[in-house]
């Protein structure tokens, strides 16, 4: 019984680079939901699929970021030409219905990314 | 503009002692409250929620209180063990809007129980 993964873990890029943060949700989880904690504060919402349909993406803070989930099941956050500011843990959530305020999400261990 | 409020940074108790955690909100239209667990290097886990049309959920010796007319909730652990030591989100949804499935947190608590 697999909860949600992320990989990796922990990714240091430097400014300007490119990464990509994976995340493989429960099995059969219809709702995936992307969230960024920066240091101190509690996760902010960045991103939402039901299957492989991106239905709100209103928290992404800019067109830098990029997120996919081709096949409704794995997801991939995607930013592009990083900067300071994008440093946070980015955290991958999931639940089972389709997306319902009452329907618990079950949270990854997130990914640390620091960018220098 | 922080919605939701979590005004202590960390609350220091003895084991078997009550724990309470405090979470205000702003937005009128939030209707389920929820808090989570998180532990270092994991991600949050669910604890406890409560929807509007309640004043109060238990589950064990986790009970959530709700005052909507000072739009304040409550997280009371009883008794509190070591194994508590966390950080607490308290996070709230608008079920009713657009945005239902939308997940806005606190900054968090850090709970520290005191063998």
């Amino acid at each position: 019984g697999a909860g949600v993964s992320q990989s990796p873990r922990y990714k240091v890029a430097k400014r300007g680079q490119d990464v990509a943060l994976r995340c493989d949700p429960i099995s059969g989880h219809v709702s995936l939901f992307w969230y960024q904690q920066a240091l101190g504060q509690g996760p902010e919402f960045l991103t939402y699929f039901q299957n492989e349909a991106q239905l709100d993406k209103s928290g992404l803070p800019s067109d830098r970021f990029f997120a996919e989930r081709p096949e409704g099941s794995v997801s991939t956050l995607k930013i592009q030409r990083t900067q300071q500011e994008d440093s946070a843990v980015y955290l991958c959530a999931s639940s089972w219905r389709k997306g319902q305020g009452a329907d618990t999400q079950y949270f990854g261990p997130g990914t640390r990314l620091t960018v220098l | 503009d922080q919605q939701v409020k979590q005004n202590s940074p960390s609350l220091s108790v003895q084991e078997g002692r009550i724990s309470i955690l405090n979470c205000d909100y702003t937005n009128s239209m939030f209707d389920y409250f929820l808090w989570y667990k998180k532990y270092p290097a994991e991600g949050p886990t669910f604890l406890i929620s409560i929807s509007s049309i309640k004043d109060k959920n238990e589950d064990g010796r986790f009970t959530v209180f709700l005052n909507k007319s000072a739009k304040h909730l409550s997280l009371h652990i009883v008794p509190s063990q070591p194994g508590d030591s966390a950080v607490y989100f308290c996070a709230a949804s608008a079920a009713r809007g657009g945005s239902n499935y939308k997940l806005t947190f606190g900054k968090g608590t850090l709970l520290t129980v005191n063998p």
